[in-house]
């Protein structure tokens, strides 16, 4: 267990619809990451935010967002879902070392 | 652009023997580099780290070696278990780019007992 928290573990939604996924970090972790793990494609950097501010972004699209709130926790938005929206979407969080652990992870699956 | 690449998709290995997973990296900023082991329908698991300014790292059965002039990172487990069996992840990140890492594709291990 990394003490990464995600949820929902499983998402199913339909083309044209907004979803909402949350990560809960590590205690005492600052930073936060969204990666996205799609079936022919590696694990992706999306978007990185430490302390509430966003501090670095990756090939994350227009239609996606997210948030660190002063809980630490983060969301990350998706809308106007697209088939090709349907992965693995992880969080990692991190502390003052470049280690990042990583949660179970949110299936989502767009039909 | 892929910046980190592992070239074996998958690797088989017995019980007890060594198992050897490399990792290729393209980017000489990088300066971080990772190894994490993933089961299905798992996150990723953080196994062992290196830093550029070291050559080898030991942990218990995990060590990762790094050649920066090659620009070659390989992972030696020591003696390879059953519960081995899984893809091995490489990651890299540069303090020039803040803390995103740059994933290879993966190997897939399997240890036949």
């Amino acid at each position: 267990d990394s003490g990464v928290t995600q949820t929902p573990k499983h998402l199913i939604t339909a083309t044209g619809q907004r979803v909402t996924l949350r990560c809960s970090p590590r205690s005492g972790d600052l930073s936060v990451y969204w990666y996205q793990q799609s079936l022919d494609q590696g694990l992706q950097f999306l978007i990185q935010y430490y302390n509430g501010e966003e501090r670095a972004k990756g090939n994350i699209l227009e239609r996606f967002s997210a948030q660190q709130f002063p809980d630490l926790h983060s969301e990350l938005n998706l809308s106007s879902l697209e088939l090709g929206d349907s992965a693995l979407y992880f969080c990692a969080s991190s502390a003052n070392t470049d280690t990042q652990y990583f949660g179970p992870g949110t299936r989502l699956t767009v039909l | 652009d892929q910046q980190v690449k592992q070239n074996s998709p998958s690797l088989s290995v017995q019980e007890g023997r060594i198992s050897i997973l490399n990792c290729d990296y393209t980017n000489s900023m990088f300066d971080y580099f990772l190894w994490y082991k993933k089961y299905p329908a798992e996150g990723p698991t953080f196994l062992i780290s290196i830093s550029s300014i070291k050559d080898k790292n030991e942990d218990g059965r995990f060590t990762v070696f790094l050649n920066k002039s090659a620009k070659h990172l390989s992972l030696h487990i020591v003696p390879s278990q059953p519960g081995d069996s899984a893809v091995y992840f490489c990651a890299a990140s540069a303090e020039t780019s803040g803390s995103r890492l740059t994933f290879g594709e993966g190997t897939q291990l399997t240890v036949n007992p």
